[in-house]
């Protein structure tokens, strides 16, 4: 399931199945997104982008969703695998934050095998 | 190549010394940033530099001074250090300042301050 409070939250999955992480971002002039892969001892990695004249970005077993409405950010991954576990990071970048890219909490996700 | 290279791994210095990160790209880009990362927290940025130029400096102590000597090379020079400096600090680039491109990250550099 998923938790919200004062530490990371956090999802927890079987492996093969479907996993949906969330990101509510909080400038609205903002108009391009990414998510972000953190393992343990790494720097984040380069999942996912999406400007703001989109609403859905598919990759490689990877979908962005992006409701402007209401700010918030999604990302799908199909068929989760145990190399999947990390931190999923959301980053925003645009309008009064010009060149600025701001992460937001971040999500720990867990595959278990 | 797609790499950012950040040295050293890991650095343990004392509130005296003086130390400085090193971060290399051959990519091209001309925008490189400095992200400091506590544990279970996302990066927070610390300084932009675009075209060799310092662009951004997030109201970052004096005790950090970046300095960009070429397009490719990004320092960070460290004196008098607080314990609570001590993080992760991580480097990236991307094509453009300002452009809807992604940053590409270094591994980080663990830095403990004793």
């Amino acid at each position: 399931g998923e938790s919200v409070g004062l530490h990371l939250p956090t999802l927890s999955v079987q492996e093969g199945d479907n996993s949906i992480i969330n990101c509510a971002y909080s400038n609205s002039a903002s108009d391009y997104f990414i998510w972000y892969k953190q393992e343990s001892g790494k720097g984040p990695q380069f999942i996912i982008d999406i400007r703001s004249n989109m609403d859905k970005r598919q990759g490689q077993r990877v979908t962005v969703l992006l409701n402007k409405t209401v700010k918030h950010l999604s990302l799908q991954i199909a068929a989760t695998q145990p190399g999947d576990s990390a931190v999923y990071f959301c980053a925003e970048m645009g309008g009064t934050s010009y060149g600025k890219l701001t992460f937001g909490q971040g999500t720990i996700l867990t595959v278990h095998p | 190549d797609t790499e950012v290279t950040q040295t050293p791994k890991h650095l343990v210095m004392g509130m005296t010394n003086k130390k400085s990160l090193k971060c290399e790209q051959h990519m091209g880009h001309r925008a490189m940033y400095w992200y400091k990362q506590k544990a279970k927290k996302p990066p927070e940025l610390m300084f932009v530099y675009s075209y060799e130029k310092l662009s951004i400096n997030e109201s970052v102590p004096s005790r950090f001074s970046p300095e960009c000597p070429n397009s490719s090379l990004l320092n960070l020079h460290l004196h008098a250090l607080q314990p609570e400096d001590s993080a992760l600090y991580l480097c990236a680039s991307s094509q453009e300042w300002g452009g809807s491109t992604e940053a590409f990250f270094g591994q980080g550099t663990r830095l403990t301050v004793v």
